[in-house]
């Protein structure tokens, strides 16, 4: 089956300026989420999405970073404005269910796309 | 809160020797927890999660909830085995929480 994909793969933007990322997971996931990593670290939750609806996004900057996930598919992050401190690499991933006890734990595993490389210079 | 910590950045071990990644935990309750691996160029993957008890690659962890670890083991590394692994940890209904990663290499 294909993977996450994002888009795109690598961006660099001076400080102060806009930039947005595009993902799009895997058919019939209804989860979806956006990490942060910095480098050096793990990954960072910054909004996780169940179909359209926002379920968490208590560590998303709310003042520069927004999230959308029209129609319950493809998602989009924004940064406005980038501040040098946002280099990172943003991850997507989706998975089938979220967090609901199963004995399919399967559809709870996350799958990652590729990434894309954000420089704020 | 949920946390996971990874006390090595870096650890370096000779191919066929064991290697252990350690992983520690802090969560009141029934935590689910995951292995992710990231190979060169290649996407975040998960290796193996305690619920399954399985075997993945040679690898197993096994949770001790008396000690809050999810360590990873391997009997015998190989030169492959190379790559950025990541514990991480789910509490029901809550989000995934990862650990800051180990890199492992295995020197010939």
């Amino acid at each position: 089956e294909a993977g996450v994909a994002q888009s795109p793969r690598y961006k660099i933007i001076e400080k102060r300026q806009s930039v947005a990322f595009w993902c799009n997971p895997i058919s019939g996931h209804a989860t979806l989420y956006w990490y942060q990593q910095i480098l050096g670290q793990g990954p960072k939750l910054l909004i996780q999405f169940q179909n359209n609806g926002v379920v968490d996004d208590s560590q998303l900057p709310k003042d520069r970073f927004s999230a959308e996930r029209l129609k319950g598919v493809d998602s989009t992050l924004k940064i406005q404005p980038a501040k040098l401190e946002d280099s990172a690499v943003y991850l997507c991933a989706s998975s089938l269910r979220w967090g609901l006890k199963t004995e399919l734990h399967q559809n709870t595993e996350a799958f990652f796309g590729q990434g894309t490389r954000l420089t704020v210079v | 809160a949920q946390r996971v910590t990874q006390p090595e950045k870096l650890l370096s071990v000779f191919k066929g020797a064991p290697v252990e990644l350690k992983c520690n935990y802090s969560y009141s309750g029934s935590p689910e927890l995951f292995w992710y691996v990231q190979y060169s160029r290649q996407r975040l993957q998960l290796l193996l999660r305690h619920i399954s008890r399985e075997s993945i690659k040679g690898f197993t962890a096994d949770l001790n909830k008396g000690e809050t670890s999810f360590h990873l083991k391997k009997p015998f590394a190989q030169e492959e085995d190379s790559a950025m692994y990541y514990c991480a940890l789910r509490s029901p209904g809550r989000q995934l929480t990862f650990g800051s990663g180990t890199q492992l290499t295995v020197l010939p």
